[in-house]
C-alpha cells in the first residue's frame, strides 16, 4: 500500500460528459503529480501541485484543469469527454515534509472509459 | 534537458534465467534514477533507487541496477526471473535542479514457464 488514494476506481461515463477524479496523496507529501496511461500514448505527464501552487505542466488539455486543496488532497476534472480521453489516470505523491526529488508513490488509479 | 532510454519494448525471458533490462538516460545536472513496476491493472511500485549514494543499487525483489555515469546507463537486472516478474518496467530520471520526473516508454517483461 503506498498510501495514495485515488477515487473512484472505476468511471464510465458518455462523450460530452464531465468527471473528477479525486486523489489524497500520502500523509506529509506535499507534491501531488497526475499522469495519464493509455495503450497509444504510455504514461504522460500532466501536471503537478505544490502545497497547493500550481507547479508544472506537461501534456494536459485545456478541457482538463486540476486544483490542490489545503488539505492537499487534489482533483483532477475532465469535461467535454472524448472517446480518446479513455485511459487510466494516476496521482502520485512526494515530498515529505517539503523534501523533494524523492520517489513518486503512486496511487491503484482511476480507470475512465467514455463511451 | 533530461531524456531516457528504454532500449527494448518487450523482453522475453524463461524462468530461472537472468534478467536485463536497459534503461540509458540524459541529465545535466546529477540525476536521481529510479525503476518502477507495474503489474496489469495496478499503480507503479518502486523497485529501487538511485541518489549519489552507492553506484550499485539493491531494491526489492531481488532486483538491482548499476549506475555507469560514463555510459550514463541505469540497467535493471535479476539473477533468477521468476513467474511473478512478469510485468512492465518503467525507468525515471528526475532532475534535482528542477525536480521533473521524465519516464521511459517502458520495457514489458514476459517470463517464460
Amino acid at each position: 500500500d503506498s498510501g495514495v488514494t485515488q477515487t473512484p476506481k472505476h468511471l464510465i461515463t458518455a462523450t460530452g460528459q464531465r468527471v473528477t477524479l479525486r486523489c489524497s496523496p500520502r500523509s506529509g507529501d506535499l507534491s501531488v503529480y497526475w499522469y495519464q496511461q493509455s495503450l497509444d500514448q504510455g504514461l504522460q505527464f500532466l501536471i503537478q501541485y505544490y502545497n497547493g501552487e500550481e507547479r508544472a505542466k506537461g501534456n494536459i488539455l485545456e478541457r482538463f484543469s486540476a486544483q490542490q486543496f489545503p488539505d492537499l488532497h487534489s482533483e483532477l476534472n475532465l469535461s467535454s469527454l472524448e472517446l480518446g480521453d479513455s485511459a487510466l489516470y494516476f496521482c502520485a505523491s512526494s515530498g515529505e515534509r517539503g523534501r523533494e526529488g524523492g520517489e513518486l508513490f503512486f496511487g491503484e488509479g482511476s480507470r475512465l472509459t467514455v463511451l | 534537458a533530461q531524456s531516457v532510454t528504454q532500449l527494448d519494448s518487450h523482453v522475453s525471458v524463461s524462468e530461472g534465467t537472468p534478467v536485463l533490462l536497459r534503461c540509458n538516460y540524459s541529465s545535466s545536472y546529477s540525476p536521481s534514477l529510479f525503476w518502477y513496476v507495474q503489474h496489469p491493472n495496478k499503480g507503479l511500485q518502486l523497485l529501487l533507487k538511485y541518489t549519489s549514494a552507492a553506484t550499485l543499487v539493491k531494491g526489492i525483489n531481488g532486483f538491482e541496477a548499476e549506475f555507469k555515469k560514463s555510459e550514463t546507463s541505469f540497467h535493471l537486472t535479476k539473477p533468477s526471473a521468476h513467474m511473478s516478474d512478469a510485468a512492465e518496467y518503467f525507468c525515471v530520471v528526475s532532475d534535482r535542479s528542477t525536480y521533473k520526473y521524465i519516464f521511459g516508454t517502458g520495457t514489458r517483461l514476459k517470463v517464460l514457464a
